[in-house]
């Protein structure tokens, strides 16, 4: 069965460094998304992405992060300078159609220390 | 979009079906009902969607009320896996789009062995 592949699993980084956050969705699928959990909260969305440019974003996602297509098969969400209030599991998503059957990642854990 | 309203806990012993109630009362007509759940921190996994009709798939059976104000989600015979956080969203697709999914508090689903 096809799935959403996230790297790595567990990224440990110093406050104020680049961290980048990869995604291989489903092939086939066209609308991308990540969205992040801290710890004992509700998942929270962060940007959703299609036709290679942005549809949403909440407010969660300010100048600190952007999101990358790079080569048609990977998808990306880089954090430039990490603050510690960063650190949540990150999920990528993938979806083949305007509706909503999602399919997550099993999520990276960051932490920033 | 329509809010939803879920129990935050429920109970259900091994072997029996699970019925988990959603409301949403101001759900508008091209709103669909989606159920997703989670499982201990991993991302979270689509279960089904319906418009208007009941739903089954094999995972479970998605029951909505004919003025569409509330839906149940049935697993038929609940095992410990099913334990997680499950989520009711209501959304309309929009064509062109990547729309987001916003994750409520949700129901946790203990199933007791």
């Amino acid at each position: 069965e096809p799935e959403v592949t996230q790297t790595p699993s567990h990224q440990v980084t110093q406050m104020g460094q680049e961290v980048i956050l990869r995604c291989v969705p489903i092939s086939n699928h066209l609308y991308f998304y990540w969205y992040r959990q801290i710890l004992g909260q509700k998942v929270e969305f962060l940007v959703s992405f299609y036709n290679n440019e942005i549809s949403e974003k909440s407010e969660i996602f300010d100048d600190q992060f952007s999101v990358e297509r790079p080569d048609g098969s990977n998808f990306t969400l880089k954090i430039r300078s990490t603050k510690l209030e960063d650190s949540a599991m990150y999920f990528c998503a993938s979806s083949g159609s305007v509706g909503y059957e999602a399919f997550f990642g099993q999520g990276t854990r960051l932490t920033v220390v | 979009d329509a809010k939803t309203t879920q129990p935050p806990s429920m109970d259900c012993a091994e072997g029996r079906a699970a019925n988990l109630p959603c409301n949403h009362s101001t759900i508008s007509g091209n709103e669909y009902v989606y159920w997703y759940r989670q499982i201990h921190s991993q991302g979270p996994q689509y279960i089904i969607h319906g418009l208007k009709n009941n739903e089954t798939n094999e995972m479970a059976s998605l029951i909505i009320t004919e003025d569409r104000k509330s839906s149940t989600l049935i697993l038929p015979h609940a095992t410990l896996r099913d334990t997680a956080v499950y989520y009711c969203i209501v959304r309309a697709p929009r064509s062109g789009s990547a729309r987001q999914l916003t994750f409520g508090s949700g129901t946790q689903l203990t199933v007791l062995p």
